[in-house]
């Protein structure tokens, strides 16, 4: 068991470029997640994948976000055209279905936008 | 709105005593509560969970009480250690039963054991 892993852990980009995160998820788990925390916030949901199909999306994933998870693998989150408001820790979790719950988190990919 | 709240920002506690971690929400929908412990520079990590349908749950020191009628839970530790210094995240989720796991988070308690 790898855990789940992100990357990159930390990004710097000038507004108006594009951003890609990865993660992989822990190898048994079908069920991904991705999530965002801003300074002082808890995790926001983003956005949920049971493996290749994206089943729900947060309204806080406005078009300039998209997400795949294209063999039911590692998922990529892209940002589109980044605002300074993009700016936050991406938290990418797995599961197995039927689970409790249990969400198991990456250590996160921050994204600082200049 | 904040549908889950944590209004201690922060706690200290000495090495030894009783933690206490608070949480209310307001969705009466919310049937599935979990505590999750964060370090910093790492992602966060799964503590405990309760159902709905109970009102304790106990795991070594780690016990959540659940008043369903306050919709108000919290995390006691005891004996508290250095180690569990940490921010601490109360999460729900709606429906649980339906499958999808989409936790609403609070805001996040850091607690800090003085040894």
């Amino acid at each position: 068991d790898t855990g789940v892993s992100q990357d990159p852990r930390h990004k710097i980009t000038k507004r108006g470029q594009n951003v890609t995160f990865r993660c992989d998820p822990i190898s048994e788990h079908n069920r991904l997640y991705w999530y965002r925390q801003t300074l002082g916030q808890g995790p926001e949901f983003l956005t949920y994948f049971q493996n290749e199909a994206q089943l729900e999306k947060s309204r806080l994933l406005s078009d300039r976000f998209s997400a795949e998870r294209p063999k039911g693998s590692f998922s990529t989150l892209e940002i589109q055209r980044t605002e300074q408001g993009d700016s936050a820790m991406y938290l990418c979790a797995s599961s197995r279905a039927g689970g409790t719950g249990e969400l198991f988190f990456g250590e996160g990919s921050r994204l600082t936008v200049l | 709105d904040q549908q889950v709240k944590q209004n201690s920002p922060s706690l200290s506690v000495q090495e030894g005593r009783i933690s206490i971690l608070n949480c209310d929400y307001t969705n009466s929908m919310f049937d599935y509560f979990l505590w999750y412990k964060k370090y910093p520079a790492e992602g966060p990590t799964f503590l405990i969970s309760i159902s709905s349908i109970k009102d304790k749950n106990e795991d070594g020191r780690f016990t959540v009480f659940l008043n369903k009628s306050a919709k108000h839970l919290s995390l006691h530790i005891v004996p508290s250690q250095p180690g569990d210094s940490a921010v601490y995240f109360c999460a729900a989720i709606k429906n649980s039963g339906a499958g999808s796991y989409q936790l609403t988070f609070g805001k996040g308690t850091k607690l800090s054991v003085i040894p």
